[in-house]
């Protein structure tokens, strides 16, 4: 069946430093997939969709890459701040709609 | 504009009672989701609709929930019976179209089934 996994475990990082978080998927080739913020309490909120055909994206302090090869998605977060602190989800919006379970991010001072 | 709306925000009930929930897309989205979040894990998908039809309720377990779309707008989400194991978050979202298209989800029901 199509899954889609990332890092169960949370990631603790210093403020400045680049966060990197992973969306592996398997048993499927998703014509895209998404990113999402969420914060406690709160639905998630979209940040960046990337499309099979594209090998980067940016927006701002983010940016994802789509690894076809390796069925990889890497979210990375530049120069993070305790502000980024949130759990986030990758997601695939083609064909069966999966999210991941989810990346908790915690950024220190 | 007006983001996508849902109540209750939060909601107790006992075990073998029936709750509903209510959602109201953003104005013009023909698709709209309901997932159901369990603490700790990613929303899983319980129904999709596009316009008031059915596209996807594969995951939807229709001995006790149910759910229908009013003329292509508002949702509602009904469990009866609620069990324990139904004690979760409810998440509706909407997007403008099927796939490849930002979906904007509410701040969710959060359901206490005792």
């Amino acid at each position: 069946s199509q899954k889609i996994e990332q890092n169960s475990e949370a990631l603790n990082i210093q403020e400045g430093k680049t966060a990197t978080l992973t969306c592996n998927y398997t048993n499927y080739s998703p014509a895209y997939l998404q990113w999402y913020r969420q914060d406690p309490g709160r639905g998630p909120v979209f940040l960046l969709l990337i499309r099979e055909n594209e090998k980067e994206k940016r927006k701002e302090r983010l940016k994802v890459t789509f690894d076809t090869t390796l069925k990889q998605s890497l979210f990375h977060i530049t120069a993070s701040q305790p502000a980024d602190s949130a759990t986030y989800l990758c997601y695939n919006q083609g064909g069966k709609l999966i999210f991941g379970q989810g990346t908790e991010l915690s950024v220190k001072p | 504009e007006a983001g996508v709306a849902q109540s209750p925000r939060y909601k107790i009930i006992e075990k073998r009672q029936s709750v509903a929930f209510w959602c109201n897309p953003i104005s013009g989205h023909a698709t709209l989701y309901w997932y159901q979040q369990i603490l700790g894990q990613g929303p899983k998908l319980l129904i999709q609709f596009q316009n008031n039809g059915v596209v996807d309720d594969s995951q939807l377990p229709k001995d006790r929930f149910s759910a229908e779309r009013l003329k292509g707008v508002d949702s509602t989400l009904k469990i009866q019976p609620a069990k324990l194991e139904d004690s979760a978050v409810y998440l509706c979202a909407s997007s403008q179209f099927t796939g490849g298209t930002e979906a904007f989800f509410g701040q969710g029901t959060r359901l206490t089934v005792v």
